[in-house]
């Protein structure tokens, strides 16, 4: 049974469109991440969420990407004016209570850019 | 800057041949490291997590170990369910993110 659930499953959309992914939790939680994986490549970090905040994000969360939690529920990402090279799989995870600690990743979204 | 390797790439074994995988890490200081399975399309599921050196994780026919380089994760008498993407994952002490290894792909063949 997942962490999280995911949606959509699959979402296809043109070049220069918005997407916005959902993550919600299925326990109250205060720690959320989301990872990308590109077809073939690692799982690599976007951002962390704590406490309806961005704690941290990588060179690849840039101005394109937005999180939020607009209703203290579900979890989104956005992505603004996608491209190609954003088609992969986006993995929602929640953490422990603390910082440290295991994640638990949701089944995904797998998103085409076309 | 974090680096995760993980070696073999692909591992074919037959059913009941034990092996191991190795993940090799370079990190400023580890806070965990951490063992997922992952199945074609699909997102990574738990297996482990280790904090560290000489600490050892055990389950079903999986067995996880931890150095002060690297990480080895043991499968003993493999079945074919077992055929998966095995993902290695360092968090260092100054951050939250997870470092992924690139994966080891184990295929067992009955």
């Amino acid at each position: 049974e997942p962490e999280v659930t995911q949606t959509p499953s699959h979402q296809v959309t043109q070049m220069g469109q918005e997407v916005i992914l959902r993550c919600v939790p299925i326990s109250n939680h205060l720690y959320f991440y989301w990872y990308r994986q590109i077809l073939g490549q690692k799982v690599e970090f976007l951002v962390s969420f704590y406490n309806n905040e961005i704690s941290e994000k990588s060179e690849i969360f840039d101005d394109q990407f937005s999180v939020e939690r607009p209703d203290g529920s579900n979890f989104t990402l956005k992505i603004r004016s996608t491209k190609l090279e954003d088609s992969a799989m986006y993995f929602c995870a929640r953490g422990p209570g603390t910082v440290v600690g295991t994640q638990y990743f949701g089944p995904g979204t797998r998103l085409l850019v076309l | 800057e974090d680096q995760v390797t993980q070696s073999p790439e692909a591992l074919r074994l037959q059913e009941g041949e034990s092996s191991s995988l190795n993940c090799s890490y370079t990190v400023s200081g580890l806070r965990g490291l951490f063992w997922y399975r992952q199945d074609p399309g699909k997102g990574p599921e738990f297996l482990f997590t280790l904090y560290s050196a000489g600490e050892e994780k055990e389950k079903e026919r999986l067995k996880a170990t931890l150095t002060k380089k690297e990480s080895f994760l043991h499968i003993t008498a493999p079945k074919p369910e077992d055929s998966a993407t095995y993902l290695c994952a360092v968090q260092a002490d100054y951050g939250q993110n997870f470092v992924f290894g690139p994966g080891t792909r184990l295929s067992v063949l009955p």
